[in-house]
């Protein structure tokens, strides 16, 4: 299987912070990888596939880059929906596998 | 807009066998999407089942492929997961989703609003 290894597990931060996420695949993936957002009690929603494109309707400020074994998603400033839990998802190779992810709280 | 609706019993004794289906409304199962399980258990990460495509191919996690089948019923449009053997450790919240090849990259298109299920006696 594939390990995603995200970071971190958990992080605090303000409104209008930049927050960014990182996942390590291994092996690696190309750009086969995903990024999704959890709200509690919520089913997860996709927000950037194949690394870096942008998922119709997502708001710009999200953004994801990398490729092969490191991947990262970036939200420049922080707003009061994006406190959730967010998840990479890989899909190179079965099984897919999601990162452990990564709860974003309020500072 | 495609609609997923899971449902089935919320509690299943252990070594028992935990069934559930997700209605797919909206669009068709025939339609060139994997449609798959995901499960969450409570307060813990996301963990994909597997998935099936309407010819009846499937791809199952090897972790649990000894105990998982999914199938689909095309007349009813519908697909269903079934569990054998559960355990405690099978608890959790159960999510169908349809996952979309698309030219440029694929993704978890829709998901049903999950349902949680429980193992105990």
């Amino acid at each position: 299987d594939i390990q995603m290894t995200q970071s971190p597990s958990s992080l605090s931060a303000s409104v209008g912070d930049k927050v960014t996420i990182t996942c390590r695949a291994s092996p690696g993936i190309r750009k086969d990888l995903g990024w999704y957002q959890q709200k509690p009690g919520k089913a997860p929603k996709c927000l950037i596939y194949a690394a870096s494109s942008l998922q119709s309707g997502v708001p710009s400020r999200f953004s994801g880059s990398g490729s092969g074994t490191e991947f990262t998603l970036t939200i420049s400033s922080l707003q009061p929906d994006d406190f959730a839990t967010y998840y990479c998802l890989q899909h190179n190779s079965y099984p897919r596998t999601f990162g452990q992810g990564t709860k974003v709280e309020i500072k | 807009q495609v609609q997923l609706q899971e449902s089935g019993p919320g509690l299943v004794k252990p070594s028992g066998t935990l069934s559930l289906t997700c209605a797919v409304s909206g669009g068709s199962i025939s339609s060139s999407k994997w449609w798959s399980w995901v499960r969450q258990p409570p307060g813990k990460g996301l963990e994909w089942i597997g998935e099936i495509y309407h010819s009846g191919s499937t791809n199952y996690n090897p972790s649990l492929k000894s105990r998982v089948t999914i199938s689909v019923d095309k007349p009813r449009n519908q697909f269903a997961l079934k569990l054998s053997s559960v355990t405690a450790a099978d608890t959790a919240v159960y999510y169908c989703a349809s996952y979309f090849y698309g030219d440029y990259g694929d993704f978890f298109d829709y998901w049903g609003q999950g349902t949680l299920v429980t193992v105990s006696s």
